[in-house]
């Protein structure tokens, strides 16, 4: 247990809608990253925010935005969703930016896109 | 740009052998090296971290070993258990002090009773 939690567990979505996928981090983890994960491949980095603000993105359009508040909650947003958008999206935490930093991994959610 | 490979991509063994799992890196430059479970379908959970000043880091049956110059790491379960069967991760952070994790593939197990 990790105290990362996300929500929803599943989510099915039609092509050009826009979806919202939440996560809580541990309480004082100042740094909340995103990655994608298709099937049966390593997850993929999006991008990550420290205290609020954006700190570094991967290879994503940017239809993929996402917001971090103060209370250690974040959001993934993806408009215009294409079928390729269909994943498990994982977010993680760690308590600074460091690359030194252990990061703790949600369950994740998993976006299905018809 | 740094680079992370796992062979093989899958592997079978009977319960009660001991698993070797292989992870390489083509940039030397790490901080760390973690490696991860992956349940099907679940997030990842954390097994070891290993700092770039360490050569290994043990808990309880598993054991990851890491050599820098050579760009490779290497995860040992000992006495495997049908419990063990999952997808197993490694990742190092991209260069720089900030925490974006490159990732490899995966190596599927099964353990079979």
């Amino acid at each position: 247990e990790t105290g990362v939690t996300q929500s929803p567990t599943h989510l099915i979505k039609t092509r050009g809608q826009q979806v919202t996928l939440r996560c809580s981090s541990q309480s004082g983890h100042n740094t909340v990253s995103w990655y994608q994960q298709a099937l049966g491949q390593g997850p993929q980095f999006i991008f990550q925010y420290y205290r609020e603000e954006e700190n570094g993105r991967g290879n994503f359009p940017p239809r993929f935005s996402g917001l971090q508040f103060p209370n250690y909650s974040s959001e993934l947003n993806v408009n215009a969703l294409e079928l390729d958008d269909s994943a498990l999206y994982l977010c993680a935490s760690s308590p600074g930016r460091s690359g030194g930093d252990e990061q703790y991994f949600g369950p994740g959610t998993r976006l299905t896109v018809t | 740009k740094q680079e992370v490979t796992q062979i093989p991509a899958a592997l079978s063994v009977p319960e009660g052998e001991n698993l070797v799992l292989n992870c390489s890196f083509t940039d030397s430059a790490i901080y760390n090296l973690q490696w991860f479970r992956q349940d099907p379908g679940k997030g990842l959970t954390s097994l070891l971290l290993i700092q770039s000043s360490q050569r290994e880091q043990t808990s309880g049956r598993l054991n990851a070993s890491l050599d820098k110059s050579s760009g490779r790491s290497t995860l040992y379960i000992a006495a495997s258990q049908p419990g063990d069967s999952a997808t197993y991760l490694c990742a190092v952070p991209e260069g720089g002090s900030w925490g974006k994790l490159q990732f490899g593939a995966g190596t599927q197990v099964v353990v079979t009773p």
